[in-house]
Formats: C-alpha cells, structure tokens, sequence
C-alpha cells in the first residue's frame, strides 16, 4: 500500500526555468510534509516542510504548495541551477502513527 | 559539530545469518531513525528510538532490532537474513522525537545478502 506516491520517476529542466515535483498521498490523516534531496552516496537532506494548517511555505528558491482536499503537494525550485540535479523525495507522517512514509523519489536533472 | 556517521559502508552477507549497523548521531540529539532503503524506492521507515526506548515501528518483522546508547550511538540488528533485506540502510539523527524536527542522515550502509 503505497500511502505516498511520486509518479513521475524523472524530470529534466533547463538551467532557470522552474522545476515543478510532485507528490500525491491517500492517508487523509497525514498533517506533516517534508521533501528531503538525495545525491549520489550521500543521505538524504532535508529541504522544506509543511503543516497541513498551511497551503504554500517557501525558503529561498524552494515553495511547497499544499492542496488539502486533492492531497497533493508540490515542490517549486525557481530558477533552477545544475546543483539542484539529485533525487528529490516527498515524505509525509501524522495521524497518530509514529512514522514517516517516503514516496519513491522523482531525479531531476537540470541542462545547461 | 560533526555530521552523522554510519559503519560499515558495505557489508555482505548470506542468508540466514545476523547482522550489526552503527550509527553515530549528532551530539545532542536524542532521537535516531532508522531506514531500509531498496534499489529505486524510498526510504521505508524502520523504527524511531528516543532517549533509548523505541518510540514507533514500520511494518518490519521483530527480527529487526535497534539499540540507542547514552553517547549518541546506536545500533540496528538484523536476524534470520534473507535475500530481500539487501538494500541501503540510513539513519537520521533528530534532536526531538517523531518527524517535525529536521533529521540529519548519514550517508548509509549498503547490505548485500547472498
């Protein structure tokens, strides 16, 4: 039962534009979102959360948007730059269940 | 401050028997997450240690167990191996319990079950 789910397994973007991930999950119950980004043999870092009480958090080039009622939330990186070329994964927890579920990861790769 | 460490960065072994992975968490933080992570999936969350008391499970057998040590370290051990437990293991370091707080992942060891 896959509770989080990123369809798209990859995404290649030009250098500027924006990058847009996306992540959908069934469990109405989650009320935290975090999306982390993955280089090659190195852990997972985390990048930016977000509550279910808000619907947009943004850090610097990064906004996470929120749509509660279609459970979806979405990853903007604006202007994208070569650095940003990792696997990024959403993951999401709540409802009382002490643990956090991944989705299976979207790479992005920017061109120059 | 250093970063979280993981040991051994690959290790191979055969099926049925038991293995041992150590993490070293930042200083400070007492709570560690443990991963499994399979060949083009996500992370799965394996369990979650607070202050050395488990703190929340996965859906992982009970032949999968940790420790959390005073100083920072902790392990995560694996009976009875079989072929599908050969994946990358991470684990993320976090000063509070649950998942709100920003976790730190070592770079994980890769298992290989033969």
């Amino acid at each position: 039962d896959q509770q989080v789910k990123q369809n798209s397994p990859s995404l290649s973007v030009q250098e500027g534009r924006i990058s847009i991930l996306n992540c959908d999950y069934t469990n109405s119950m989650f009320d935290y979102f975090l999306w982390y980004k993955k280089y090659p043999a190195e852990g997972p870092t985390f990048l930016i959360s977000i509550s279910s009480i808000k619907d947009k958090n943004e850090d610097g080039r990064f906004t996470v948007f929120l749509n509660k009622s279609a459970k979806h939330l979405s990853l903007h990186i604006v202007p994208s730059q070569p650095g940003d070329s990792a696997v990024y994964f959403c993951a999401a927890s709540g409802g009382g269940a002490q643990k956090l579920v991944f989705g299976q990861g979207t790479r992005l790769t920017i061109n120059p | 401050e250093t970063g979280v460490t993981q040991s051994p960065t690959h290790l191979i072994k055969t099926r049925g028997q038991q293995v041992t992975l150590r993490c070293s968490s930042q200083s400070g933080h007492n709570t560690v997450s443990w991963y499994q992570q399979a060949l083009g999936q996500g992370p799965q969350f394996i369990f979650q240690y607070y202050r050395e008391e488990e703190n929340g499970r996965g859906n992982f057998p009970p032949r999968f167990s940790g420790l959390q040590f005073p100083n920072y370290s902790s392990e995560l051990n694996v009976n009875a191996l079989e072929l599908d437990d050969s994946a990358l293991y991470l684990c993320a370091s976090s000063l509070a319990s649950g998942f709100t707080d920003t976790q730190y992942f070592g770079p994980g060891t890769r298992l290989t079950v033969l």
